[in-house]
């Protein structure tokens, strides 16, 4: 299994909602990624995690709340988000091999509208 | 921040034709990668390049990396209507596992 697959693949949420994404791969990766991408702009990181512990976190707003419960699983809880935070979240997974992080595999992506 | 910065922002060629798309980057790298974005989904990893190396191919693309200019180019030749896409140049760092992606480039292949 060679893909990193993410769900749902559209959500829309009211700001007063909680909703969560779910990443997951099986490719026995242990650097997971979540990215957001605004239309016509390049992915922006937002958190990192490498085996499962959180190594980055790119001053994300606290209403998005990551979770890595295992090896192959990554969360983002979404709670009290605003319109502009309507984006498409990729998740991404990589391998550490020869002393880095190499190429990373991503997943198609969730659209996210928030009302 | 974005470390990266791509030039053309769009590309616009008749299918058969080569592309050739560049990246400029600010700080030393310890590698440089490309990755294609089909329209509104996930990335596809192309290329990897390490900063000991000056030029790499797959298939039908050829990058290059030029260290002491802090920049690269991605060359498609023979461009297909399968090629239309953005692509978008990304470097990591000597340490860590972080990438930074650049503005990117439309492609668009006409047939």
């Amino acid at each position: 299994d060679t893909e990193v697959t993410q769900t749902p693949k559209h959500l829309v949420m009211g700001m007063t909602n909680k909703k969560s994404l779910k990443c997951e791969q099986h490719m026995g990766h242990r650097a997971m990624y979540w990215y957001k991408q605004k239309a016509k702009k390049p992915p922006e990181l937002m958190f990192v995690y490498s085996y499962e512990k959180l190594s980055i976190n790119e001053s994300v707003p606290s209403r998005f709340s990551p979770e890595c419960p295992n090896s192959s699983l990554l969360n983002l809880h979404l709670h009290a988000l605003q319109p502009e935070d309507s984006a498409l979240y990729l998740c991404a997974s990589s391998q550490f091999q020869g002393g880095s992080y190499n190429e990373q595999f991503f997943g198609p992506g969730t659209r996210l509208t928030v009302l | 921040s974005q470390q990266g910065e791509e030039d053309p922002q769009a590309l616009s060629i008749q299918e058969g034709e080569n592309a050739t798309m560049n990246c400029s980057y600010k700080t030393s790298i310890n590698n440089l990668q490309w990755y294609r974005q089909n329209s509104g989904r996930g990335l596809v990893h192309l290329i990897l390049i390490r900063s000991n190396e000056r030029e790499k191919h797959s298939g039908r693309l050829r990058v290059t990396l030029d260290t002491s200019k802090k920049s690269s180019s991605l060359l498609i030749t023979a461009s297909r209507a399968a090629d239309t896409a953005s692509y978008f140049c990304a470097t990591q760092r000597a340490a860590g596992n972080k990438l930074t992606f650049g503005g990117g480039t439309r492609v668009l292949v006409k047939p």
